[in-house]
């Protein structure tokens, strides 16, 4: 079925360091996979996105990777700041009648201490 | 840049009422998204519209209803609501709806059922 794993469910990292978040999905049809930011009461925001075509996407100190085979990807956030405290979910597409939609994972909660 | 617009911002109803959630989705962008969302939850897909046209249904209970309208605006209508309706209702909307695409969220409503 549409399904979207992700781990771990909180995190909690010292600043500077880095933290790494992973997701698998079900459907080998997913060629899309985005990464939202959500703090508390507001909306999800895109941080960064990947397609199947590639294996590794980087902007500054965020990244992610993808394993097609494993239908795998992982998002890796580097030197983090106490403002990149929120929580993080993933996302694939899956695809319907006419269009697609997005699942998303069950959200990783992301404390960065100072 | 202009973003996704939902309105109300927040909606208190009472059991068995009715509510209409509104989206103005981006400019140019054709395809909008509802996602429902529960306190510690992920976004949870409802349904979506692609050019006007219904494109995909997701856990949208029978009770609601959506359409989109010919200026691509859309409404959630809600009845008989209960107090499992309380939530984040947030719209998305995305410039195509036939290639996977970045959903970009309006800032939600909030609808608490009492």
């Amino acid at each position: 079925g549409e399904n979207v794993e992700q781990h771990p469910s909180t995190l909690s990292v010292q600043e500077g360091d880095s933290a790494v978040i992973k997701c698998t999905y079900s459907d080998s049809a997913s060629n899309y996979f985005p990464w939202y930011k959500q703090e508390l009461g507001k909306r999800p925001q895109l941080i960064i996105d990947i397609r199947s075509n590639v294996g590794e996407k980087k902007d500054q100190r965020i990244a992610v990777t993808l394993n097609k085979t494993a239908k795998h990807f992982s998002l890796h956030i580097t030197e983090t700041q106490p403002e990149d405290s929120a929580v993080y979910f993933c996302a694939a597409n899956y695809w319907g009648d006419s269009s697609y939609k997005l699942i998303f994972g069950s959200g990783t909660r992301l404390l960065v201490r100072p | 840049a202009a973003g996704v617009i939902q309105s109300p911002r927040h909606l208190i109803k009472e059991k068995r009422e009715t509510a209409t959630l509104k989206c103005y989705p981006i400019p140019r962008h054709d395809t909008v998204y509802w996602y429902q969302q529960g306190p510690g939850q992920d976004p949870q897909f409802l349904i979506s519209f692609y050019e006007k046209m219904q494109s995909d249904k997701g856990s949208i209970p029978d009770r609601f209803s959506a359409q989109q309208f010919s200026d691509y605006h859309s409404e959630l209508n809600m009845s008989s609501l209960e107090l499992g309706d309380s939530a984040l209702y947030f719209c998305a909307s995305s410039p195509s709806g036939g290639v996977p695409n970045t959903q970009y969220f309006g800032p939600g409503t909030r609808l608490t059922v009492l």
